[in-house]
């Protein structure tokens, strides 16, 4: 089965602090993903990337940045965090080459509260 | 721009009992893909049941089955024989080539509860 892992479940952090949310998948997938889930939103993307050192925007990049250094790691950051980031973050992956009929792997999610 | 409507925020179902959750989607594509999704407590996000737009045939997933109706733009789930375990959060989703590859549009959500 393919793993993607969050390093962390909870986090809090203090408004300004800079924010690293990591994300690793086992299975050599091309395609990563950031999104965020807030109630009654759903999840919204952040960002997305299809290969190493590749990014793009998603429908909420604002506040947000992203490193993809190797394949199988994802790292969102928070240059500074502020309080409207406090929400749930999910990181997914999907197999390469089968374009918008793939399914998306999902970690477990990282809450992140900003104080 | 393509957007996913799911208009029931909470459902409940007798443990039994079947329950059909209610998804609607804008779009002026003719080509695409749908899917419901599963978040269960644990917050692991699984993929319940996809469909492909291009097939009239409705996709069946043991006891979760969906009700496409490309016309009206409808995708909804029907759960039959509801378990404990079917508790979660339920998205629905949207794909389509066109507007990016793997860009995928999410509904809000439905929480269904199942009563023992």
């Amino acid at each position: 089965d393919v793993k993607v892992t969050q390093s962390s479940r909870y986090l809090v952090k203090r408004t300004g602090e800079k924010v690293f949310l990591e994300c690793v998948q086992d299975m050599d997938h091309e395609n990563m993903f950031w999104y965020r889930q807030d109630p009654g939103l759903g999840l919204r993307l952040i960002y997305f990337s299809y290969d190493v050192k590749m990014k793009e925007k998603g429908d909420i990049p604002e506040g947000y940045s992203v490193s993809r250094e190797k394949k199988e790691r994802f790292s969102l950051i928070l240059e500074s965090a502020s309080t409207n980031q406090t929400s749930m973050y999910l990181c997914a992956s999907s197999i390469p080459g089968q374009g918008y009929n793939s399914p998306l792997h999902f970690g477990n999610g990282t809450r992140l509260t900003v104080t | 721009a393509q957007t996913v409507t799911q208009s029931q925020p909470e459902m409940s179902v007798q443990e039994a009992e079947t329950v059909t959750l209610s998804c609607t989607y804008d779009t002026s594509e003719s080509d695409y893909y749908l899917f419901w999704y599963k978040q269960p407590p644990s917050r692991q996000m699984i993929l319940v049941i996809r469909q492909e737009a291009y097939k009239q045939q409705n996709a069946t997933e043991n006891r979760f089955s969906v009700n496409f109706q490309k016309a009206a733009k409808s995708f909804s789930l029907k759960i039959s024989d509801s378990q404990l375990g079917d508790a979660a959060m339920y998205f629905c989703a949207y794909s389509c080539l066109r507007v990016n590859n793997n860009d995928m549009r999410f509904g809000a959500g439905t929480r269904l509860t199942v009563k023992p």
